[in-house]
């Protein structure tokens, strides 16, 4: 059974641009949640999909938004980039029911110069 | 509020020796789910463990055990005759709470390094 597959590993932008990053979660789940490690913050909690809808948000500004796809791909996006969005971004997918444990990606690593 | 704290930020043993690291977590709910990844260099975070509120139950997997106590919020992981494979952050993780949540809270990790 193929693992949760990030795309693309290793990303590097400039302030100011946008970027897209893709989740493939394991088949058969149709949960996808995000987040965003950094030395200083740790791990925080960016959102939550399950099946195209978003059920939870995190605490981070409308510069980061996802979407998911009836096929439970999920994308995030970030627009106008800062220095301090550069991070490793994890995608976790699980089946969503009560009592399932995450499964997580080896995370895309983005840095803003 | 929930909240896990790793008091360890780091942690060096010598290959066979025995470790324990910390979990305190704070939550409101008396529904809530705790959990173990390890996070090797590699970057991904790999599940080891989940508990619910309701299982006190500690458990053994090898290696690796876990001691749940409700009365003093904590969640400690323990590693048996550690090896240099077991070199790694360890993150605590609590989802709080309803059915409709994986909002997963992560504490801010521990770094184990096993040195042969």
């Amino acid at each position: 059974k193929a693992g949760v597959t990030q795309t693309p590993r290793y990303l590097i932008k400039t302030r100011g641009q946008q970027v897209t990053l893709s989740c493939s979660p394991i088949s058969g789940h149709r949960s996808v949640s995000w987040y965003q490690q950094t030395p200083g913050q740790g791990l925080q909690f960016l959102f939550e999909y399950f099946s195209e809808t978003q059920r939870n948000k995190g605490n981070f500004p409308g510069r980061f938004s996802g979407r998911q796809f009836s096929n439970s791909r999920s994308e995030m996006n970030v627009s106008t980039l800062e220095l301090g969005d550069s991070a490793l971004y994890l995608c976790a997918s699980s089946r969503r029911d009560r009592n399932t444990e995450a499964f997580f990606g080896q995370g895309t690593r983005l840095t803003v110069v | 509020a929930q909240k896990v704290t790793q008091a360890q930020t780091e942690i060096s043993v010598v290959e066979k020796e025995d470790v324990t690291l910390d979990c305190v977590y704070e939550t409101r709910d008396t529904t809530y789910y705790l959990f173990w990844y390890k996070q090797p260099p590699s970057g991904e975070l790999v599940f080891l463990i989940r508990r619910n509120s309701f299982d006190e139950q500690n458990e053994i997997s090898g290696r690796y055990s876990w001691n749940f106590q409700k009365s003093t919020s904590s969640f400690n992981f323990t590693i048996t005759a550690s090896q240099v494979v077991d070199s790694a952050v360890y993150f605590c993780a609590l989802i709080q709470g309803s059915y409709n949540n994986n909002d997963m809270r992560f504490g801010a990790g521990t770094r184990l390094t096993v040195k042969p």
